[in-house]
């Protein structure tokens, strides 16, 4: 079993529609959790990041962590053609040199 | 967000030859950056972690003789692909943290000929 879990896809929307993109995880010292956007033949962007258990909102987006059940999402509302990416979930320990440790990566197209 | 840059963002070699990469945070000071591997529709396959002034450390699997890395301030580390073959192209991408926070650079696409 990985230690974190992310459905690929390709998950394909309308344009307007809210997207909810998960991923499970094994490992209870994760502390940190982190949703990227990475277009293609880009690096990572970094759009949200939560410590322990919670919601976040940034404009669009909503991140939620569930520690006791080991599960994390990441809302987006409204979705537009720009949001069409690959997402990532990643979570850390709480050490500076732990590293992140990636879901594989839901591929979203959202179409006009 | 914090950003981080790389250099070059393409390069094409000969088969043997070597090629650095730099990475660079530019508004903030990292204590760790981390390298990462990226093959097409893949997810980053982490290759080494650098901490300033010391070794980096190696992800099993990885030839530190074939990728050197050197974290010689805190805000520069290099890759160097010794000897490079047509099977090291790919894609490379750094990562500088702050904090908690993990910020990538735009990588660098490594095609060897």
């Amino acid at each position: 079993q990985k230690e974190v879990e992310q459905d690929p896809g390709p998950l394909s929307v309308p344009e307007g529609a809210i997207v909810s993109l998960n991923c499970t995880y094994s490992n209870s010292a994760f502390q940190y959790f982190m949703w990227y956007r990475q277009y293609s033949r880009k690096g990572p962007e970094l759009l949200m990041y939560t410590y322990s258990s919670g919601n976040k909102e940034d404009g669009r987006f909503t991140a939620q962590v569930d520690k006791s059940s080991k599960y994390i999402s990441l809302f987006i509302r409204d979705s537009q053609p720009s949001d069409s990416a690959t997402y990532l979930c990643a979570m850390s320990g709480l050490v500076n040199t732990d590293k992140l440790i990636f879901g594989t990566g839901t591929r979203l197209q959202v179409f006009p | 967000g914090a950003v981080v840059s790389q250099h070059p963002s393409w390069v094409i070699c000969k088969s043997g030859t070597s090629v650095k990469i730099e990475c660079r945070s530019l508004d903030f000071q990292a204590t760790t950056m981390f390298w990462y591997r990226q093959f097409p529709k893949q997810s980053l396959m982490l290759m080494a972690t650098s901490n300033e002034g010391s070794k980096a450390t190696y992800e099993q699997g990885v030839e530190k003789d074939k990728f050197l890395i050197n974290h010689a301030s805190l805000t520069l580390s290099t890759l160097t692909v010794t000897s490079a073959h047509p099977e090291d192209s790919s894609f490379y991408i750094c990562s500088a943290r702050t904090g908690p926070e993990q910020y990538f650079g735009p990588g660098t696409r490594l095609t060897v000929t």
